[in-house]
């Protein structure tokens, strides 16, 4: 079983603020490193998808990149709104399917 | 169009019954996936399909659960003899591709076993 770890667990955070999140996962055998975003009482909705080392990826106030060679990925949202309130998933993909505990986030009003 | 959809959503069994899931995958994607998510505990893999290629079932927990995949397209999760472990939300996804695709999550079934 390989490890996918997440961090921070949980943070709050003011309307307003930009915050990060960082997922670990194992340089070897990667195929490609996924974010979800898990509302409660939702299914998980996929962020971003990304293959290459050195890739960025934008959707609105909110970003990624990866480092395959050191085995992490960054999850950025600026100026959060508390619509963005949510567990931020990451998924390894090697031969198998990983995912990461996840963060949760809350935005403060 | 329509997304993943899964059945029952809710399923509440007694302990050595045996259950079964559902899944409805979108119309097209040849990889599905099954995962579950025990309380407390993140998303654990359980099972994947693609294409006609024999299933990986590596990530099954036990050999009470078994998945099979009918032409290509719905799929069903058998848990036999269940336990009270077995209770979790069990999670299907289904994408165009393996590995590098994005998974489109269906609505999850609760399972709750007594």
């Amino acid at each position: 079983i390989l490890n996918v770890e997440q961090s921070p667990q949980s943070l709050h955070v003011q309307e307003g603020d930009s915050t990060n999140f960082t997922c670990s996962f194992p340089s070897s055998n990667f195929y490609a490193l996924h974010w979800y975003r898990w509302e409660t009482a939702k299914s998980p909705e996929a962020l971003f998808v990304m293959t290459l080392n050195g890739d960025e990826k934008k959707k609105g106030r909110i970003s990624a990149t990866l480092n395959t060679k050191e085995g992490y990925s960054y999850l950025y949202i600026k100026g959060s709104q508390p619509e963005d309130s949510a567990t931020y998933l990451c998924a390894f993909t090697g031969n198998q399917f990983y995912f990461g505990t996840g963060t949760s986030l809350t935005v403060i009003p | 169009g329509a997304g993943v959809s899964q059945s029952p959503s809710n399923k509440v069994t007694e302990k050595g019954k045996d259950v079964e899931l559902r899944c409805d995958p979108i119309s097209g994607h040849t990889a599905l996936y099954w995962y579950r998510q025990s309380l407390g505990q993140g998303l654990e893999f359980l099972i994947y399909f693609q294409g006609n290629s024999a299933p990986d079932k590596s990530g099954l927990p036990s050999d009470r659960f078994s998945a099979e995949r009918t032409g290509g397209s719905v799929s069903t999760l058998t848990i036999q003899r269940t336990q009270q472990e077995d209770s979790a939300v069990y999670l299907c996804a289904s994408s165009p591709g393996l590995y590098s695709y994005e998974q489109y999550f269906g609505p999850g079934t609760r399972l709750t076993v007594t």
